[in-house]
């Protein structure tokens, strides 16, 4: 069955330190999609990235990169430079090609940037 | 091009009414899904549906129901309210092409607020 682990409930930096949110994920097949999701405050998810099971590289994005490993079933989302507006809750989630529900999100990490 | 919209953004309702949510999706998008997030459960999947036809359902009562009309715009419904269906409900869309290998982009979301 499908299934996301992110077990950082809350974390709390300081401006400008790195942080790092982790996923962990469980599927039987062999084809998925990770993707990773920000919610400000005002309740809209955000799509940040979608990464297919068959491209492990990893990917930077501004301030923004990720690090996918298949052998550890984990897609870990990195912010360098943390800055305030960074604060929002992280959602790390999983598709199946085959499954029943289009998306399956982990519980989330809420992320307090302090200036 | 205009994003997913929710209407309405807020909503209050007493115990034993019934509601309805609507979803315009990105234009072009055939997929409408619909999750519900609470800080207990998280983001649970309702249903989906695509070029009006339900695709895949989530584990929730019959009291919840949806419907797509031939532009691609949603509607969901739960009747005879209870106080825990207070919740932020999301409104997903996505090219939907291929089942469940196209990003989800989502609305800001309709707080309902039962009373």
């Amino acid at each position: 069955a499908q299934k996301v682990t992110q077990a950082q409930t809350e974390i709390s930096v300081v401006e400008k330190e790195d942080v790092t949110l982790d996923c962990v994920y469980e599927t039987r097949d062999t084809t998925y999609y990770l993707f990773w999701y920000k919610q400000p405050p005002s309740g809209e998810l955000v799509f940040l990235i979608r990464r297919n099971s068959f491209d492990e590289q990893n990917e930077i994005s501004g301030r923004y990169s990720w690090n996918f490993q298949k052998s550890t079933s984990s897609f870990n989302f990195t912010i360098t430079a943390s800055q305030v507006v960074d604060s929002a809750v992280y959602f790390c989630a999983l598709s199946e090609p085959s499954g029943n529900t289009p998306l399956v999100f982990g519980k989330g990490t809420r992320l307090s940037v302090i200036a | 091009k205009a994003g997913v919209t929710q209407t309405p953004r807020y909503l209050i309702k007493t115990r034993g009414q019934q509601v309805t949510l609507s979803c315009s999706p990105i234009s072009g998008h055939r997929s409408v899904s619909w999750y519900q997030q609470t800080p207990g459960q998280g983001l649970q999947f309702l249903f989906e549906y695509f070029s009006e036809t339900q695709r895949n359902k989530g584990n929730f009562p019959g009291r919840f129901s949806g419907r797509q009309f031939s532009n691609s715009r949603s509607e969901m419904n739960v009747s005879t309210l209870e106080l825990g269906d207070s919740a932020l409900y999301l409104c997903a869309s996505s090219l939907a092409l291929t089942g469940n290998t196209d990003t989800q982009y989502f609305g800001p979301g309709t707080r309902l607020t039962v009373l």
